[in-house]
């Protein structure tokens, strides 16, 4: 079935460093690719999202990729702030059957504290 | 447009007892999705409604698990004779139908449940 694969946290960083978050997916077909972003004692939000190969998602300063061809949606960040401190989730469309409906499979999340 | 709401925030609860929990979504969506989330992890599908028809249903749903939906509005999922395992937190989501943009969901704050 499809998966997700994040890299494991806690990733901790500096304020103004770069962030990156690695993401790997494995699915049938074509899905859309979502970051979401969960901050202490709050509900997932939308970060950003790619709906096909090559798209790139941006939202916030955040930035993905959508790759094809490496199965990856990375997750990047030029100058990360303290206010970014969260948890982040990696997740595809996935089909249910043959239906074309789709859910949403999640990797595992990966917490990013960032110092000051 | 206040966002999925979900109720009650927090659940405890003893093992064997029955609790139902109430999402209420975005007014113009039409699809309504559960998903459970324990403690590390991302969330996991649950079950899935458009309008009132409940379309999916995840096999970690199993029959102690039941989710309404009546008049496609609010939605409500039940946990008969509950035990430690079910100890999660409860995510509901909602999202529209319009075209490719269909997959994005946004989610609520979630339930807390308990079982001791």
């Amino acid at each position: 079935g499809d998966s997700v694969t994040q890299m494991e946290g806690p990733v901790t960083l500096s304020e103004e460093a770069f962030l990156t978050i690695n993401c790997t997916y494995t699915a049938t077909g074509y899905p859309s690719l979502f970051w979401y972003v969960q901050y202490p004692g709050e509900g997932l939000q939308l970060l950003l999202k790619a709906t096909k190969a090559d798209d790139k998602g941006s939202n916030k300063g955040f930035e993905a990729t959508y790759r094809k061809e490496t199965t990856s949606f990375h997750l990047e960040k030029g100058s990360v702030q303290v206010s970014d401190s969260a948890v982040y989730f990696c997740a595809l469309s996935t089909l249910l059957g043959d239906t074309g409906r789709r859910a949403l499979t999640f990797g595992s999340g990966t917490r990013l504290q960032v110092q000051p | 447009d206040t966002g999925v709401s979900q109720n009650p925030r927090h659940k405890i609860t003893k093992r064997g007892q029955n609790v139902t929990f109430r999402c209420d979504p975005i007014s113009e969506h039409n699809r309504l999705y559960w998903y459970r989330q324990t403690l590390g992890q991302g969330p996991e599908f649950l079950t899935y409604f458009q309008n009132e028809a409940q379309l999916e249903k995840s096999r970690l749903l199993s029959d102690r698990f039941s989710a309404e939906r009546p008049k496609g509005s609010f939605s409500t999922l039940e946990i008969q004779r509950t035990e430690q395992g079910d100890s999660a937190m409860y995510l509901c989501a909602s999202s529209a139908t319009r075209g490719r943009l269909s997959y994005e969901q946004y989610f609520g704050p979630g339930t807390r449940l308990t079982v001791t």
